[in-house]
């Protein structure tokens, strides 16, 4: 089975200040992973993914996101926040059956961005 | 092109009711996926279809079932609504059964 735990519910930082969301996951197999952002009352867009190679992923908004194998991580950061980046962010393993996929979700960290 | 299309984008249903939701993925995409989003929590899996065959199942009672059309549209029902059936309820697209999913805006689900 695959899990994903994201640790912090809520991370609050000041404009300009440095964003870090923490997701740990669990997988019997390579995981492919993924980050996405949810704003309010809309659905899921997708930030980043790592599916195979360059374990340093780099996605949309500034954001990007570091595969590290030896942690089980797969932390999203951005070096500086703005304000438009408050919302709701969720980490996801997906396991992938070539006939099929399923993306597990962590229970997400909201973002606050203060002035 | 359009995204991934969804409705009714919100909804009040009684319990004990009957409850379709529709999804029109995005133009070329065969595989939609169903994802139910408790207040508060991750979206979790309920269905995957792709070339109108069920190719996933996640942990819903038999009150939850789906279906894909021949047009690659999907409709959700769930039966015998309850309180805790309260959520979003997110389709997802794919251009195949395992690449990159795209999601709607969701339906959101009150049960009262």
């Amino acid at each position: 089975a695959q899990s994903v735990t994201q640790l912090g519910s809520h991370v609050s930082v000041s404009e300009g200040a440095l964003v870090l969301l923490r997701c740990n996951y669990s997988s019997s197999v390579p995981p492919y992973l993924f980050w996405y952002v949810q704003y309010p009352n809309q659905g899921l867009q997708l930030l980043l993914k790592y599916t195979t190679g360059a374990t340093l992923v780099k996605g949309i908004n500034g954001f990007e996101a570091e595969f590290k194998k030896s942690e089980t991580s797969f932390h999203l950061t951005k070096p500086s926040a703005h304000m438009s980046d408050a919302a709701e962010y969720f980490c996801a393993v997906s396991r992938i059956t070539g006939t099929a996929s399923k993306l597990t979700f962590g229970t997400g960290t909201r973002l606050q961005v203060t002035l | 092109d359009a995204g991934v299309t969804q409705s009714p984008t919100h909804l009040i249903k009684t319990r004990g009711q009957q409850v379709t939701l529709r999804c029109s993925p995005i133009s070329g995409h065969k595989s939609v996926s169903w994802y139910q989003q408790v207040l508060g929590q991750g979206p979790q899996f309920i269905f995957q279809y792709y070339e109108k065959e069920e190719r996933g199942r996640g942990n819903f009672p038999d009150r939850f079932s789906a279906r894909q059309f021949p047009n690659y549209s999907s409709e959700l029902n769930v039966n015998a609504l309850l309180l805790g059936d309260s959520a979003l309820y997110l389709c997802a697209s794919s251009r195949g059964a395992n690449t990159e999913a795209f999601f709607g805006q969701g339906t959101r689900l009150t049960v009262v």
